[in-house]
C-alpha cells in the first residue's frame, strides 16, 4: 500500500523551515527521500535504515520512527533551491530494493 | 556519477501503434526499473529487472512488457498504445542490495498518445 505524505503542498519564504511526514499502514523496513525539480529526474537524498537514525544532508535531514511506521523530513532555513516534489519510497515487502513511493509533497519556496 | 539515460525526452505516438522506450545505465548496476508519473499519484512501477532476461511486474503492468537482454539496458514496451497511457516515464537502476540502495533515475520521457 502506498505511502501517505503530509501535507500534500506547502509554500514557503526563504528562511522559513517546514516538515514534510510518509506515514505507512505496513511495518517499515527502510525509508528513501527524493527530491524532483521541475521537469528533471528525481534524485536521491538519503535513506533511512534503522528505527530511531537520523541523518542529515546540508540543511535537509529525516528521522525514521520503525514503532509509529513514519518518517519525516526537515528542511530548516529553507532555500530557493529546495523547491520541488519530495518523495518518501519504502520497500515493497521487507529488505529488498523494490520501493513504493508516495504521492510526493510539493514545496514552494519564494524570495 | 551514475548516467541512466532515456532514449527520448518527448514523444507522440498514435493510438495502436507499439511504442518501444528504451533505457541505458552506465554503472553496471544489477536492478533496473520502469516508473509511471502522473499528477496526484506519485510514482508507480510498472515492471522491474534485477538481471539479464529476469523481470517481475510492479503495481501496474498491465499494458506493457519489458525486454532486459543486456544488463545495462531495460527496454519498456507499449503494446498497443491507448490515450491513457499518455504520462511521464522515468527509468531507474540501482545496485543490487537489500533496501539500503538508492535509485537514480533518469531524466524521463513524456509520452503523448493521440
Amino acid at each position: 500500500q502506498q505511502p501517505v505524505q503530509s501535507p500534500q503542498a506547502v509554500i514557503l519564504r526563504e528562511g522559513e523551515d517546514a516538515v514534510i511526514n510518509c506515514s505507512s499502514s505496513k511495518a517499515l523496513y527502510s525509508v528513501h527521500w527524493y527530491r524532483q525539480k521541475h521537469g528533471e529526474a528525481p534524485v536521491f537524498l538519503m535513506i533511512l535504515l534503522k528505527g530511531g537514525e537520523q541523518k542529515g544532508h546540508e540543511k535537509i535531514s529525516a528521522s525514521f520512527n520503525e514503532k509509529k511506521q513514519q518518517s519525516s523530513l526537515y528542511l530548516t532555513a529553507s532555500q530557493l533551491s529546495y523547491s520541488g516534489t519530495y518523495f518518501c519510497g519504502t520497500p515493497v515487502g521487507g529488505a529488498t530494493n523494490k520501493l513504493i513511493f508516495g504521492t510526493g509533497t510539493l514545496l514552494a519556496v519564494q524570495p | 556519477d551514475v548516467k541512466v539515460t532515456q532514449s527520448s525526452r518527448y514523444l507522440v505516438k498514435r493510438t495502436g501503434e507499439k511504442v518501444f522506450l528504451e533505457c541505458v545505465q552506465d554503472m553496471d548496476h544489477e536492478n533496473m526499473f520502469w516508473y509511471r508519473q502522473d499528477p496526484g499519484l506519485g510514482l508507480r512501477l510498472i515492471y522491474f529487472s534485477y538481471d539479464v532476461k529476469m523481470k517481475e511486474k510492479g503495481d501496474i503492468p498491465e499494458g506493457y512488457s519489458v525486454s532486459r537482454e543486456k544488463k545495462e539496458r531495460f527496454s519498456l514496451i507499449l503494446e498497443s498504445a491507448s490515450t491513457n497511457q499518455t504520462s511521464m516515464y522515468l527509468c531507474a537502476s540501482s545496485s543490487l542490495g537489500r533496501a539500503d540502495q538508492p535509485q537514480h533515475f533518469g531524466d524521463g520521457t513524456r509520452l503523448s498518445i493521440l
